[in-house]
């Protein structure tokens, strides 16, 4: 099946420190890539969908100049944490669709754990 | 405003039974359903899709159901044992997928 890998799966950093995660779909080009949010014991909370050469869409609550995401290619997105503090400590998904005809199927990425101190 | 609920926040059931989760939703027409299931500290995986128009699928030991008239579907895992034990998490499409709050499962041995 499909894969979408994430780099870094964990980091560790100071407060005041910017942290790019990378997400990529691996044997296929994806659609729109998305990208989540998970608090410990908690769902999935989205925090924007990006397509490929245009700007992410936001969802409400989440601040585009702290998590800024770039979608260079069909096979690449990428998430900046800027100047993260300790209450940007989560689990980060990113997921890749490809859209078959009328099938959609969303692949997800093995997450990365940020532990800001 | 769409609304996905997930029966229980915890299920624990003995090895060997079935255990069933419930999801429903509100507001929302889907043309299907997803599972996924969720181990700690990873990424959520597909299981099963279910469409409108079907009323069960089954996958192994799996078996989902779509009741589009309730707005609802059902989960269940047959014969079930401790390496089910996970998080299992329904989903609607959209623009984006909506994921309801998971249900986690513990299967005791």
């Amino acid at each position: 099946g499909a894969v979408v890998s994430q780099h870094p799966s964990w980091v560790i950093c100071k407060s005041g420190t910017s942290v790019k995660i990378e997400c990529r779909s691996l044997d296929f080009q994806a659609t729109t890539m998305f990208w989540y949010r998970q608090f410990p014991k908690q769902s999935l909370m989205l925090m924007a969908t990006s397509n490929e050469g245009s700007k992410a869409t936001y969802e409400q609550g989440v601040e585009k100049d702290k998590f800024l995401i770039n979608h260079a290619s069909l096979t690449l997105s990428t998430l900046t944490v800027t100047s993260a503090h300790p209450e940007d400590s989560s689990f980060y998904i990113c997921s890749a669709t490809v859209l078959a005809g009328f099938r959609e199927t969303q692949y997800f990425g093995p997450g990365t754990r940020l532990l800001v101190l | 405003s769409q609304k996905i609920e997930q029966n229980s926040e915890a299920l624990n059931i003995q090895e060997g039974k079935t255990a069933t989760l419930t999801c429903n939703y509100t507001n929302y027409s889907p043309a299907y359903l997803q599972w996924y299931r969720q181990d700690p500290g990873r990424g959520p995986v597909f299981l099963l899709l279910i469409r409108e128009n079907e009323k069960e699928k089954r996958k192994e030991r799996l078996k989902v159901t779509f009741d589009t008239t309730l707005k609802q579907s059902l989960f269940h895992i047959t014969a079930s044992q401790p390496a089910d034990s996970a998080t299992y998490l329904c989903a609607l499409p959209g623009n984006m997928l909506t994921f309801g709050g998971g249900t986690r499962l513990m299967v005791k041995p």
